[in-house]
Formats: structure tokens, sequence, C-alpha cells
């Protein structure tokens, strides 16, 4: 069984840019979930996916977007970028129904710098 | 809504001896309880949760936890730490009927030799 993997590991963007990154969920679940962490803080739910469908959305405008595959992949996008975007992203992806208990299993994350 | 509060931003603590991080969550429904350990540059481990059922949950890396429903609290404990504790502690809550986990600030946990 494979774990949640992330990538790019480490990006640089300038503000106003776009940023795509990307998630493989662990296989078999079939929602994913994606946090911001900015320094010294707990991560902040933007969003969850379930089968390719947007499930909730936090406190998060819509330049803040995802997609969800059938093959357990996921993307975050992020348009006009700012420099309060600077953060750790990262993925989480978990089970439906009963038995999961919305236990989630994290990627390492994306940092992402905006400058 | 949820919410939840990690009562100490950072814990020093000595190696060997034992260690509470403490945490409060708030909620008008019902919820799952979490712990997760954040090592640097790196994501996310579950440590623990609670789902239902005996108060008193046993996690990995002899962790243990404690709900307390009157008291809304989650505390974390550990008898005996080691230097490879050091990381960054976070307690988060769940609603069993919904979708959206929500994080503590975090501990941050110093074990000194």
């Amino acid at each position: 069984e494979t774990g949640v993997t992330q990538s790019p590991t480490h990006l640089i963007k300038t503000r106003g840019q776009q940023v795509t990154l990307r998630c493989s969920s662990q296989s078999g679940h079939n929602t994913v979930s994606w946090y911001q962490q900015a320094l010294g803080q707990g991560p902040q739910f933007i969003f969850q996916y379930y089968r390719e469908e947007e499930n909730g959305r936090g406190n998060f405008p819509p330049r803040f977007s995802g997609l969800q595959f059938p093959n357990y992949s996921s993307e975050l996008n992020v348009n006009a970028l700012e420099l309060d975007d600077s953060a750790l992203y990262l993925c989480a992806s978990s089970g439906a129904g009963t038995g999961y208990h919305n236990e989630q299993f994290f990627g390492p994350g994306t940092r992402l710098t905006v400058l | 809504a949820q919410s939840v509060t990690q009562l100490d931003s950072q814990v020093p603590v000595f190696e060997e001896a034992p260690v509470e991080l403490r945490c409060n969550y708030s909620s008008s429904v019902s919820v799952y309880l979490f712990w997760y350990v954040q090592y640097p540059n790196q994501g996310l481990q579950l440590l623990l949760k609670y789902l239902s059922g005996s108060t008193l949950v046993k996690g990995i890396n002899g962790f243990e936890a404690e709900f307390n429903k009157s008291q809304t609290s989650f505390h974390l404990r550990k008898p005996s730490v080691h230097i490879s504790d050091t990381a960054e502690y976070f307690c988060a809550v769940s609603p069993t009927g919904g979708f959206k986990t929500i994080f503590g600030a975090g501990t941050r946990l110093f074990v000194k030799a």
C-alpha cells in the first residue's frame, strides 16, 4: 500500500502568477482534502473532493480551485498569487463511509514561496 | 461550528520526564478527536484517535490521550519522553457526520538532554 505523495517539494513563484500543486492519494481512498499551513500555525482546511466533486470548502477565495481524477490523483490550483499564499500545502486522503471515521493520511507537503 | 484550543504553544521538558499537552475543543455536534505529530519539514502523522467507547486512547510511540466530555478536553500524555519526540503536535476535531477537520494552532514539544 503506497502512501500519499505530493509534488513538487518546493516551489517559488512571483506575485500574480498561477500555480498547480499535485497529490497522489493512497490507493482506494476516494476523498482528498487540501490544507494550507502558514508558518507557525495549524493546517487550515481549503476544500475537500469526493469522487471528483467538491464536497465542501473552507474560508478560501475562488482563486483556490481543485480537481480530482479517477486515478487517485488530484490538483490544487491557485490563481493570482499573493504574498500571503506563501505556506506549506498539504493534501490528505481518506476513505469514505462507515469504518473510516474521517481519519486522514497526509502527504509531506509542498512548500510554496511567493515573492 | 467547531474550534480547537491548544493551551500551550511551547512545552520544554527534560528527557525521560513525563509530559502533558493540553487540548480543549468546542462543538455543538458529536466529534471525532485526533492528535497528529509533525516532524520538521514533514507532513502530519496520526498519533491516536478517539472515535467512541473507552475514554483512554493509546497511540503510537507510547503516547496516550484521555477524552473528557464534561470538560471538552483531549489531553495528550507520555510518561517518559525521548529526544526524538521533539516535534510539533496538533490536536484536531472532525464532526462525526461531516467532512471538515479543524486543527489547533499546535504545541511545540522540545525535549532537552
